[in-house]
Parts: structure tokens; C-alpha cells; sequence
């Protein structure tokens, strides 16, 4: 069965520390995809980045950077130098590719950062 | 940039009245999805539209909601009659085909109060 697991309920900070959001993912497929999703206080789901299976490399992005371990079935979530900006609701996401779509979401982090 | 379009944005509602919401696709997709986002929980599908066919409502409580999407464009979910358990964000999100549902495209939702 497919799961995501995001063990951080809240997270606090002060502005410009560094934050990382953790998920842990089960799958008995061998294809999938990862994501991690913003949602501000508006609600909007925001797309941050989409890994698939295949692609290990760590990414970076500005400020954001993402580690993909298979062996570990974890996908973090590093926020470097946090703004007050990034205050939101995180969610990491897994798509099974035989699933045909049906995303399975964490139950996200709501990280504040204090100015 | 195309967006997924959603509307109303708000919805105050009595139990046991009836409900509709709204989305309209970006344009050219061929898959559309309902999420609905519990409080404090993750987004999970309610249903899945291949143009304007079904393929998975396994998730949609059929006794008191239904979703259609006609001419395969623009969908309506609805709930007669509404519960106070259906207090929500009601997300739409549509890809441009079921293999390509990696790249799931999220409107802006819909909250839903029930009183």
C-alpha cells in the first residue's frame, strides 16, 4: 500500500535559520513520483518540485533544496535561511505510476518563521 | 499561464441544504480531479474524469455526492445534503492525460462551511 509520511506536525523558526521537513514514503511500485507542495493561509496548493524514481540527484532551487534517498524511502525538504514568507503548510505527495494519477498526500508541516 | 479555474472561492452553507462547485480545466486537458482537504489533513481524490467519463469515484460517498463532467470540459461537484463533517477545502486539478497525472494542475478551491 502506498503511504506518506510526515512526522513533523509544526515547526517554529526564527527567520534565516535553516529548516528541514521530513517525509518518508511507501510504495511497492517501482516507478513513481515524489512532490512537495506549498499551501499558504490562502489555500492554494503551490507546486515546489516533482522527483521520479529513477532521478536520486539531490536538487537545489534558490534557497530550497531536496534530498531523494530510495534507501532510506525519504524525500526531505531543506529550507535555507528561512523568510517570514515561508510560513505555510507543507505537503509531500506520492503518485504510483500505476496508480494513473491518484496522488496520495502527507498530512503536512505547518512551519512559521518568526521575524 | 493557463489556470485551473474555480468557483465559488467561499461557501457558507446550512446542513442539509444542497451545494455545487465549479471547475474549469486548463484547457486541452483531458483528465480532471476532485480532492477534498479536511482541516489539518492532506488533499485525497474524491474522483478522477477522463474526459467525461468516470474512472475512479471509489473515494466519493455516493449517497449524498455526485460529479459530473458533461462535454468533458468544465465539472460540477455537488452534495445534497450537506454535513457538518463536509466542512472542507474542495480542490480541482486537472492533467493533460491519465499517464501524464504527474503533472497535476491545482485551482485555487473552494472552502466549504457547513453550519
Amino acid at each position: 500500500a502506498q503511504k506518506v509520511t510526515q512526522a513533523q506536525t509544526e515547526i517554529s523558526v526564527v527567520e534565516k535559520e535553516d529548516v528541514t521537513l521530513d517525509c518518508v514514503y511507501e510504495t511497492r511500485d517501482t516507478t513513481y513520483y515524489l512532490f512537495w507542495y506549498k499551501q499558504p493561509p490562502s489555500g492554494e496548493l503551490v507546486f515546489l518540485i516533482r522527483r521520479n524514481s529513477f532521478d536520486e540527484q539531490n536538487e537545489i532551487s534558490g534557497r530550497y533544496s531536496w534530498n531523494f534517498q530510495k534507501s532510506t524511502s525519504s524525500f526531505n525538504f531543506t529550507i535555507t535561511a528561512s523568510q517570514v514568507v515561508d510560513s505555510a503548510v507543507y505537503f509531500c505527495a506520492l503518485s504510483e505510476w500505476g496508480s494513473q494519477g491518484n496522488l496520495i498526500f502527507g498530512k503536512g508541516t505547518k512551519l512559521s518563521v518568526k521575524p | 499561464e493557463a489556470e485551473v479555474a474555480q468557483s465559488p472561492r467561499y461557501k457558507i452553507t446550512e446542513k442539509s441544504q444542497a451545494v455545487a462547485f465549479w471547475c474549469d480545466p486548463i484547457s486541452g486537458h483531458a483528465t480532471l480531479y476532485w480532492y477534498r482537504q479536511i482541516l489539518g489533513q492532506g488533499p485525497e481524490l474524491l474522483v478522477q474524469f477522463q474526459d467525461e467519463s468516470v474512472v475512479d469515484d471509489s473515494q466519493l460517498p455516493k449517497d449524498r455526492f455526485s460529479a459530473e463532467r458533461l462535454k468533458g470540459v468544465d465539472s460540477t461537484l455537488k452534495i445534497q445534503p450537506a454535513e457538518l463533517g463536509d466542512s472542507a477545502m474542495y480542490l480541482c486539478a486537472s492533467s493533460p492525460s491519465r499517464e501524464m497525472a504527474y503533472e497535476q494542475y491545482f485551482g485555487p478551491g473552494t472552502r466549504l462551511t457547513v453550519t
